[in-house]
């Protein structure tokens, strides 16, 4: 069965930079696109940005642009999301969201499990 | 780009009938028939609902359906449940390869 299974939950500091990671299983990693959400406590889910697992182009939010990095190791299945200059605004649960579908008419059929990623001095 | 716009709350008793809508603009909603919908509990990762406007994944119930008129989406749950009782999410295409989230809908079943 699909599986989306992510790394545990951060602590980082002010200024500091976070990776987590999505080890797919269940299905050829190269298939299917990835896309990284966000969601801070008690607040909306928030797009980050997706790669093409197969060919590993990316595409990030302006909100993130040149903060976040996604990048993927097809060997291992799994795919990275890097998010550096962390602030308190960063406190969030981060999730990866395989993208079922043919560009651009993709949904979110499976989600990881979150990771919580708490910024603090 | 701005989250798309949902209603904070909304409730109804169980049976009854539901609409949560979701509005967004030109560049989104209006432009693409490319909105999903997500249900999402408490603690829990979202769980698709409704893709493509009105289309139906494989396992999910079709007391949920979807529509779409101009720039506005449209979640429907009939026949509400107690286990409907959840946060929804609309999601949509937005130019650029990039997408955007509404900002969510709190549903109580009374």
């Amino acid at each position: 069965q699909v599986q989306l299974v992510q790394s545990g939950a951060e602590v980082k500091k002010p200024g500091a930079s976070v990776k987590v990671s999505c080890k797919a299983s269940g299905y050829t990693f190269t298939t299917y696109s990835m896309h990284w959400v966000r969601q801070a406590p008690g607040q909306r889910l928030e797009w980050m940005g997706w790669m093409n697992t197969a060919n590993g182009n990316t595409k990030y939010s302006q909100r993130f642009q040149g903060r976040v990095t996604i990048t993927r190791d097809t060997s291992a299945s799994t795919a990275y999301m890097e998010l550096s200059s962390l602030t308190s605004e960063d406190t969030a649960v981060y999730y990866c969201a395989r993208a079922r579908g043919i560009w651009p008419s993709y949904y979110f059929d499976y989600w990881g499990q979150g990771t919580l990623v708490t910024v603090s001095s | 780009q701005s989250a798309l716009t949902q209603p904070a709350s909304v409730s109804g008793s169980p049976g009854q009938s539901i609409t949560i809508s979701c509005t967004g603009t030109s560049s989104d909603v209006g432009s693409y028939n490319l909105v999903s919908w997500y249900q999402q509990h408490p603690g829990k990762a979202p769980k698709v609902l409704i893709y493509e406007v009105s289309k139906w994944p494989s396992g999910v119930s079709n007391r949920f359906s979807g529509s779409k008129s101009g720039n506005t989406a449209s979640l429907t749950i009939s026949g509400l449940q107690a286990e409907d009782e959840a946060d929804y999410y609309c999601c949509s295409y937005a130019d650029s390869s990039t997408w955007v989230f509404g900002g969510g809908t709190k549903l109580t079943v009374l």
